[in-house]
């Protein structure tokens, strides 16, 4: 069973807004929930961080459900330069064992 | 500015050559990780340091060490790399570490090829 779940990959389209999902049953009670971007040959960059509801910076947006079992980053109006991969990083409690697992990533493609 | 450099950021080795990679931060971040990096995969933790306190993952093979002499440096040392070994190596710190995911700042990474 998947310990986090994300789409592959998506397209969109210049000044749209997107949305990527990344499922996450046994996240750990405590533990935030993260996002980063990476570019091809690049280190992963950090991009949001949430715990509950709705957190917002300049970037992004970043919605989670009471249950805190999937969250949903948010990209207003995304350009060319926002091509990239995209990974959710959650703390999840296995057995009584915690690990930091990341999700597999989505590769974002934004067409002109 | 604060940042993680690794060097070198590309390195050839020949198979079963041993190879050491070098990470330096100027954060003071208590927690450094390195990662290996495949292509079209996410990143896998290999091992971190909380402080002098060395964490390996299960899964590591033992032909991953690692060393870190100072708060600043940490090292990798690959003993009898093999074609598998191939990848990005993603060297990352953070403020806190634990069971909370604390923000990790990545180093750009050294591409490792393998002959």
């Amino acid at each position: 069973l998947a310990k986090t779940t994300q789409p592959i990959s998506m397209d969109s389209y210049e000044g749209q807004e997107v949305n990527i999902t990344c499922s996450h049953n046994n996240i750990a009670t405590n533990d935030y929930i993260t996002w980063y971007q990476q570019f091809p040959s690049q280190g992963p960059r950090f991009i949001i961080q949430g715990y509950k509801t709705k957190v917002t910076n300049e970037v992004a947006s970043l919605f989670i459900p009471a249950d805190r079992k999937s969250s949903t980053l948010s990209l207003p109006r995304v350009s060319l330069s926002d091509t990239a991969v995209y990974y959710c990083l959650v703390g999840i409690d296995m057995d009584s064992n915690y690990q930091l697992i990341w999700g597999a990533g989505t590769k974002l493609i934004i067409k002109p | 500015d604060a940042m993680v450099i690794q060097n070198p950021r590309y390195q050839v080795t020949q198979f079963g050559k041993p190879v050491t990679l070098s990470c330096s931060q100027t954060l003071n971040h208590n927690v450094m990780y390195w990662y290996q990096q495949k292509s079209s995969q996410a990143p896998k933790l290999l091992f971190h340091y909380y402080d002098k306190d060395f964490n390996n993952e299960a899964d590591t093979p033992d032909n991953f060490q690692s060393r870190r002499p100072n708060t600043s440096f940490c090292f990798l040392d690959i003993r009898s790399p093999g074609l598998g070994d191939a990848a990005m190596y993603l060297c990352a710190t953070s403020r806190r570490g634990g069971r909370e995911s604390d923000t990790q700042y990545f180093g750009p990474g050294t591409r490792l090829t393998v002959l």
